[in-house]
């Protein structure tokens, strides 16, 4: 079945760095689009970046653009986010999910907290 | 940006009630809208594709309706498994997710 295991999540100063990793397994990874999605603590869904299945087509959202990049690897079935100058609203847990048009599978999710 | 304003923010239930969600976009999405429902500690579930689509294993007393701006997802009969937080997604315009609606137990 779909797995989707998010990793490299922690804590970090601000203007830190962080590199999250999503593990893709029980299907074919390169033939979908991935996106990650945030929730900070006690809030709601904030969609953060998509790649398309070659990788190709990337898209951000505003709050992100130019600090984070996403990439993905399909010969090692993974997908990242090089999260960079990190601020406090970047706190939420991480969600790698699959899809293009909606999001059918999710990860578990990975914690990213952004303090001194 | 689409903004997805989800009402009412709180709904007080019991089980076996009927439940209606509503979600309004800030401007037209077609029929491009989902819901999801998200448990405590859990990843969200996509319950509601292109506004009246059941996703894949999703009981039938959930259903969508709508288009346009204005949406609602309906439970016709509430299970203790279904009090979650509940949100509203659209596709028109890349992504974004409504506030959420919390369905409590009354």
């Amino acid at each position: 079945q779909v797995q989707l295991v998010e990793s490299g999540g922690g804590l970090v100063k601000p203007g830190g760095s962080l590199r999250l990793s999503c593990a893709a397994s029980g299907f074919t990874f390169s033939d979908y689009y991935m996106s990650w999605i945030r929730q900070a603590p006690g809030k709601g869904l904030e969609w953060v970046s998509y790649i398309s299945s070659s990788g190709s087509t990337i898209y951000y959202a505003d709050s992100v653009k130019g600090r984070f990049t996403i990439s993905r690897d399909n010969a090692k079935n993974s997908l990242y986010l090089q999260m960079n100058s990190l601020r406090a609203e970047d706190t939420a847990v991480y969600y790698c999910a699959r899809g293009l048009e909606y999001f059918q599978h999710w990860g578990q999710g990975t914690l990213v907290t952004v303090s001194s | 940006e689409i903004v997805l304003t989800q009402s009412p923010a709180t709904l007080s239930l019991s089980p076996g009630e009927r439940a209606t969600l509503s979600c309004r976009a800030s401007q037209s999405v077609s029929s491009y809208l989902a819901w999801y429902q998200q448990k405590p500690g859990q990843a969200p579930r996509l319950l509601i594709y292109d506004a009246s689509n059941r996703a894949t294993g999703i009981p039938a007393r959930f259903s969508g309706s709508g288009s346009g701006t204005d949406f609602t997802l309906t439970i016709s009969s509430l299970e203790p498994e279904d009090f979650a937080v509940y949100y509203c997604q659209q596709r028109s315009n890349l992504y974004t997710f409504g506030q959420g609606t919390k369905l409590e137990i009354k």
